[in-house]
């Protein structure tokens, strides 16, 4: 079946910095990439969707300076967290869709990271 | 009110006993449904996909889809341990590259 390769599964950084986390499909072309982030014992909160060679769309109240998204090609996808801040600390997951006429209509997640900053 | 509710449980059975796990919704736009299994501080795994009403067995698995009612079920036969996971429905308007909602997960508790 279809994989998505995130990295990296975990990371510490200190306060002020800046953390990039790398999403690939491995075997597909991903026409749109999902960004979520994660509270503990809660659902998948939606971030913001990206399209290969256009702008992310953020969802309300999510901070398109600090989450910057990047989805230059159709097998990659990056989230970067700028000035990394304590309250940023959370577990961030990456899904894909697929094109329409694939067999897997299901959107495939990442493996997801846990960001912890310190 | 959240477009999609989900009891959180935890939900404890034994082995082996037959698992009921719901979701009601409140668009009566939302056309495909989806269960996903999650593992702690793992990503999500689909474990069933279907389009409108009906049913949909694969495995120990049957999800079922009422849309007059706007409510779906994931049945989970002769449940094992392996199984204790949160099960998270979610739900979709239209066609791929749109975004899902999701209900709030389950957490499911399968004991030896």
């Amino acid at each position: 079946g279809a994989v998505v390769s995130q990295h990296p599964s975990r990371v510490i950084c200190k306060s002020g910095t800046s953390v990039k986390i790398e999403c690939r499909s491995l075997d597909f072309q991903a026409t749109t990439m999902f960004w979520y982030r994660q509270f503990p014992k809660q659902s998948l909160m939606l971030m913001a969707t990206s399209n290969e060679g256009s702008k992310a769309t953020y969802e309300q109240g999510v901070e398109k300076d600090k989450f910057l998204i990047n989805h230059a090609s159709l097998t990659l996808s990056t989230l970067t967290v700028t000035s990394a801040h304590p309250e940023d600390s959370s577990f961030y997951i990456c899904s894909a869709s697929f094109p329409e006429g694939t067999l897997d209509y299901g959107y495939t997640f990442g493996s997801g990271t846990r960001l912890t900053v310190v | 009110q959240k477009e999609v509710e989900q009891d959180p449980g935890p939900l404890s059975v034994p082995e082996g006993a037959i698992v009921s796990l719901n979701c009601t919704y409140s668009n009566s736009a939302f056309q495909y449904f989806m269960w996903y299994r999650q593992y702690s501080r793992k990503g999500p795994e689909l474990l069933m996909y279907t389009y409108s009403s009906g049913n949909k067995e694969d495995g120990r698995f049957t999800a079922q889809v009422d849309k007059s009612s706007k409510y779906i079920s994931l049945f989970i036969r002769d449940s094992q341990p392996s199984d204790s996971a949160t099960y998270l429905c979610a739900m979709r308007i239209g066609n791929a590259g749109n975004m899902l909602t999701f209900g709030g997960g389950t957490r499911l508790m399968v004991k030896p």
